[in-house]
């Protein structure tokens, strides 16, 4: 089957760094997806990875091991409007995005 | 502002009664996906729509009737819900939903709780 895991729900302090990891075992592979969500919104898109490596965007990077099945991503100088759900998805072979649960993210002062 | 716009925003229902969701995109994408989020747990793909025809149908129960009438709109209508459909429905819309890096923009949502 189609699996994707990430944490719950994670806590990190204003101005600290905060890596929120993202395993995945998917029939095909054709990229990785990290969405942002505050509570009541719509999914906003933050990153997309093919190939293995670091993404950066800002304070923002994602990280991609396809031997591994496995990404993170990483967000530095946390503030506070930073506290969101952030979503891992992947695209498989049929181009559809299986999601993970997605991982609360509460920071604090 | 994604650039995808979904009404209503909240959804009282009983469960003999008929309602629609809309969803419409302002990006000239043409293809619009249905999801349902239900507390923590993943999004689930409902409907997709290629270039206004239905391309994929993931099991959902026939109570839920999806209508694509232009690439730009789509409906998801509703009818003898169960308590247990009450979630986030969000509408989503992309290029063209055939390639890697086609990446998918999400309207704000309905919240249905059917009583």
């Amino acid at each position: 089957g189609q699996n994707i895991d990430q944490p719950t729900e994670m806590t990190a302090t204003e101005g600290a760094i905060v890596q929120i990891n993202c395993t995945y075992q998917t029939s095909g592979f054709n990229g990785l997806f990290w969405y942002q969500q505050h509570a009541g919104e719509a999914p906003t898109f933050l990153s997309y990875n093919v190939l293995d490596g670091l993404e950066e965007k800002g304070r923002f990077s994602s990280f991609l091991s396809r031997s591994k099945g496995y990404s993170y991503l990483l967000l530095k100088e946390l503030q506070m409007k930073d506290s969101a759900s952030y979503l891992c998805a992947v695209m498989d072979s049929n181009y559809q995005l299986i999601w993970g649960a997605g991982t609360k993210l509460i920071i604090k002062p | 502002e994604t650039g995808v716009t979904q009404t209503p925003r909240h959804l009282v229902m009983g469960m003999t009664n008929k309602k629609s969701l809309k969803c419409e995109q302002h990006l000239g994408h043409n293809a619009m996906y249905w999801y349902k989020q239900s507390a923590k747990k993943p999004l689930e793909l409902m409907f997709v729509y290629n270039f206004k025809e239905q391309t994929e149908n993931n099991s959902v129960p026939s109570r839920f009737s999806p209508e694509c009438p232009n690439s730009s709109h789509l409906f998801l209508h509703l009818h003898t819900l169960q308590p247990e459909d009450s979630a986030l429905y969000l509408c989503a819309s992309s290029q063209d939903g055939t390639s890697g890096a086609d990446t998918q923009y999400f309207g704000p949502g309905t919240r249905l709780t059917v009583l």
